[in-house]
């Protein structure tokens, strides 16, 4: 079975400053990919980033950057220079070859708030 | 491109009621998923299809969810008799097969927030 864990169910920070958003997993499968969604006030749910298991480098994404520490089974968001439109509720997910590759296990997600 | 769409955007029923929903994926998109997210938990996995097949419908609660796609296109995922605990906002989301398996993206619709009183 897999399981993501959310710890933070809100966060607030200042516009152009830097906020990490933490998401830790577990799974018995040894190659899986990890995700990050963005879910604005809109509802649709985007897609903002990637990493699979076995990459040997942390994934980025303009602003956004995964801290993949898989000795730690931690995945974090690193969201670079907030903007207000960064404001949005945001989850981590995972899938896993040995689970269903073709479903999702997702955390409660993180809800964060950029201020001016 | 157009993306995932989901009809209704909300609604409102009672107890003992029908209601169906339905998505529309991305054309092309040969992969078709259900998910569901129950008030302050985390989304929920229903089931999966490729084309009009149901590959793992291993997240359905019960056999009170009837999900179908139709000829491979849009599907659409029906409650009856609704319950209670059936409220929540159920997700959409669609992908393109073929693609090395653990990186594809799944494409969420915006949702339909269905609430049952």
């Amino acid at each position: 079975a897999q399981k993501i864990t959310q710890t933070q169910p809100g966060m607030f920070v200042q516009e152009k400053e830097a906020v990490t958003l933490d998401c830790t997993y577990d799974t018995s499968d040894p190659s899986y990919g990890l995700f990050w969604y963005k879910q604005p006030s809109s509802g649709e749910m985007i897609f903002l980033i990637y990493q699979g298991s076995y990459d040997q480098q942390n994934a980025t994404e303009g602003r956004y950057s995964l801290n993949f520490q898989k000795a730690r089974k931690s995945a974090n968001l690193v969201i670079s220079a907030s903007q207000l439109g960064d404001s949005a509720m945001y989850f981590c997910a995972m899938r896993g070859r040995n689970s269903g590759y073709s479903t999702l296990t997702f955390g409660k997600g993180t809800m964060l708030l950029v201020s001016p | 491109e157009a993306g995932v769409t989901q009809f209704p955007s909300h609604s409102v029923i009672e107890k003992g009621q029908t209601v169906t929903l339905r998505c529309d994926p991305i054309s092309g998109h040969d992969n078709l998923y259900w998910y569901r997210r129950v008030m302050g938990k985390e989304i929920k996995f229903l089931l999966h299809f490729v084309k009009e097949s149901k590959q793992d419908e291993s997240g359905m609660p019960n056999n009170r969810f009837l999900a179908e796609r139709t000829g491979g296109t849009y599907s659409t995922l029906k409650v009856q008799p609704a319950e209670l605990e059936d409220s929540g906002v159920y997700f959409c989301a669609s992908s393109q097969g073929g693609r090395r398996w653990d990186s594809y993206e799944q494409y969420f619709g915006p949702g339909t927030r269905l609430t049952v009183t």
